[in-house]
């Protein structure tokens, strides 16, 4: 069974910094794309950035360029988010999700973890 | 970018109805879309992949057409369980979702 376990939220103060940590089980990790979502508070989705399996090819969303870094270890079955320079428009819950092969839909989610930038 | 407008973004409906729900991309999209369906507190669960195939699990209730700019997630005869929000997702450059739909009880 796939199973994907975010962990790192809380709240930071805008300028300030996080590290997001997705942990993977049930498939063969470093065969996927990976990828994280988040989601405003009573807001819709919004891709942020993905990450192919040998961790060759990086993409993000414009309002994060510059400032998230998305990593993985495959070695760990993890994924990561780095996120620098917060903005209060980073309040979300983030989700990790695995790509469904090659293909950029998602087929598995995590249960998503909080991230609230506020002084 | 690619823009994508769902449509409506309440819906009414009762326990038995055919339900559509229409996504529209801002350019052609080709047959890289995903339909998802969001419960309240709940991660998004993935119902239709590349436009029109179903997800292992998923009722066949649901079902997904189009190509190109315009794409249609039908559900065939609304159950309980259905009531949440629904999004569209491209991916044919980068990604983007739609801003989602809400089926709600009449």
């Amino acid at each position: 069974e796939v199973q994907l376990v975010e962990s790192g939220g809380g709240l930071v103060q805008p300028g300030g910094s996080l590290r997001l940590s997705c942990a993977a089980s049930g498939f063969t990790f470093s065969t996927y794309w990976m990828t994280w979502v988040r989601q405003a508070p009573g807001k819709g989705l919004e891709w942020v950035a993905n990450v192919k399996g040998d961790g060759s090819e990086k993409y993000y969303v414009d309002s994060v360029k510059g400032r998230f870094t998305i990593s993985r270890d495959n070695a760990k079955n993890s994924l990561y988010l780095q996120m620098n320079s917060l903005r209060a428009e980073d309040t979300a819950v983030y989700y990790c999700a695995k790509n469904y092969g090659d293909y950029w839909s998602l087929q598995h989610w995590g249960q998503g973890t909080l991230v609230t930038v506020s002084s | 970018d690619i823009q994508m407008t769902q449509s409506p973004s309440t819906l009414s409906a009762s326990v038995g109805d055919r339900v559509t729900i229409t996504c529209r991309a801002s350019q052609s999209i080709s047959v890289w879309l995903a339909w998802y369906q969001q419960k309240p507190g709940k991660a998004p669960k993935l119902l239709i992949y590349k436009a029109s195939s179903l997800e292992s699990g998923v009722p066949s209730r649901f079902t997904g057409s189009g190509s190109g700019t315009e794409f249609t997630l039908t559900i065939s005869s609304l159950q309980p369980d259905d009531f949440a929000t629904y999004y569209c997702q491209q991916y044919n450059s980068y990604s983007t979702f739609g801003q989602g739909t809400k089926v709600e009880i009449k």
